[in-house]
Formats: structure tokens, sequence, C-alpha cells
């Protein structure tokens, strides 16, 4: 049971570029959640979803998109990088009816 | 909406001493309110939670206590150890029903050996 794995765990990129940070876990939970994490600014809701195929926008989307195929993988798109995306991505999961959030160990992010 | 705010930031203590965090909320509907740790690299992990028709929870060195009135909750760490050097977020749940969470800002703390 490898609980929420994040690949991957570092990657820099250039402005402009895109790419995939993905997320999969194996607990069965339908609600799953990326967050960004600023120094000093705790925890920002980007995206998440109760279930395949239902996405919705949480705090601070912009620049970002989710896709919900399967139960199990939840990745979020960054297109068109720029530097304010610089940050560490913590994806998580749960389930209706429990309390408490999975996190997988995040992805750190810089743009240059 | 729903915003919650925590002190302080950074908080060190010698090895053995008590610390407390403070969370404020302003909606005075959330009913639901846990604890997370974060070591150094680590994702957070939940540690203790409150619900809002309890006024305290203990597990162990940790405690939970919850004030409706004021709007505040708070961590305490009883003879704290260098094992409890972290960063620790407070975090309410949302009334919206899916199970979002407001995350506080995190404090870093630093017990010293």
């Amino acid at each position: 049971n490898a609980g929420v794995t994040q690949t991957p765990k570092f990657r820099i990129l250039k402005i402009g570029q895109s790419m995939t940070l993905q997320c999969a876990q194996d607990m069965n939970h339908n609600y799953m959640y990326w967050y960004r994490q600023d120094p000093g600014m705790g925890l920002k809701l980007i995206y998440y979803s109760v279930g395949a195929g239902i996405t919705d926008k949480g705090e601070v989307p912009n620049g970002y998109n989710v896709s919900r195929s399967t139960t199990e993988d939840f990745p979020l798109r960054l297109e068109l990088a720029a530097p304010s995306q610089t940050s560490v991505y913590f994806c998580a999961s749960s389930n209706p009816g429990q309390e408490g959030y999975t996190f997988g160990s995040g992805t750190r992010l810089t743009v240059v | 909406g729903e915003n919650v705010e925590q002190h302080p930031s950074t908080l060190s203590v010698q090895e053995g001493d008590s610390a407390v965090i403070k969370c404020t909320y302003s909606d005075s509907a959330s009913n639901y309110f846990p604890w997370y740790k974060q070591e150094l690299g680590k994702g957070p992990q939940l540690i203790i939670d409150i619900r809002s028709n309890v006024g305290e929870k203990k597990d162990q060195r940790i405690a939970v206590t919850l004030n409706k009135t004021a709007k505040h909750f708070s961590l305490h760490i009883t003879e704290t150890q260098p094992e409890d050097s972290a960063v620790y977020f407070c975090a309410l749940r949302g009334t919206s029903g899916t199970y979002k969470y407001i995350f506080g800002t995190g404090t870093r703390l630093k017990v010293l050996a």
C-alpha cells in the first residue's frame, strides 16, 4: 500500500515550457486535491476532484489544468510555465465519511 | 469566506518544555479541525484532530483544545523532544460539503536540545 505517489520529486522548467505533475493513489479514495505551498503562505488549493470525470477549481486555479479519468490518477498540467508557479506542489486524497487527508511527498518545481 | 489565522509563525522551545500553537477562524459553521505535521522534505501528516462537539482531545504528549465561542483552537505539545521539530499546520474543513480544507500559514517549531 503506497498511499499517494507523486512524480517527479524535483523539476526545473524554463519560462513558457509545459509539464504534467503526476499523482496516483492506491487507497480507492474518491476525493483528490492539488495544493501549492509557498513560504509563509500555507497550502493553497489549486484544483480538486470528487470522483472520476469530475473536477473543480480551488482558490488559485489560474495557469493550471487537471483531469480525472480514473479514480487512481489526478495529474496537474502546467501550460506556459511562469516564475510565479515556482512552488512545492502537494497532491492529497481522502474519502467521504473519513476525516483527514493523505498527502504525497510533494514536487518541488522551479521556473527560471 | 472561510479563513484561518495561525500564530506564531516560528517557535523555539527548550527540550522538555511545552509548545502551544493557536489558530483562529471566522466561519462559525466550521465543524472539523485537524492538525498536520510536516517534516523536512515530506508531505504533511495528520497528527490529531477535533470535532466541534468536543472541547479537548489528547493523544499522549499532544492535545488540541477548541473554543467555539471565541472561534479558536490550539495545539499543545508537552515534554517536547528534538523529533518534534517540524512545521505544524492547523486546518479546518470548509462547509461546502466536499471535504475541502482551509489551511493556516504554518508554524515552524524548533526544539533546542
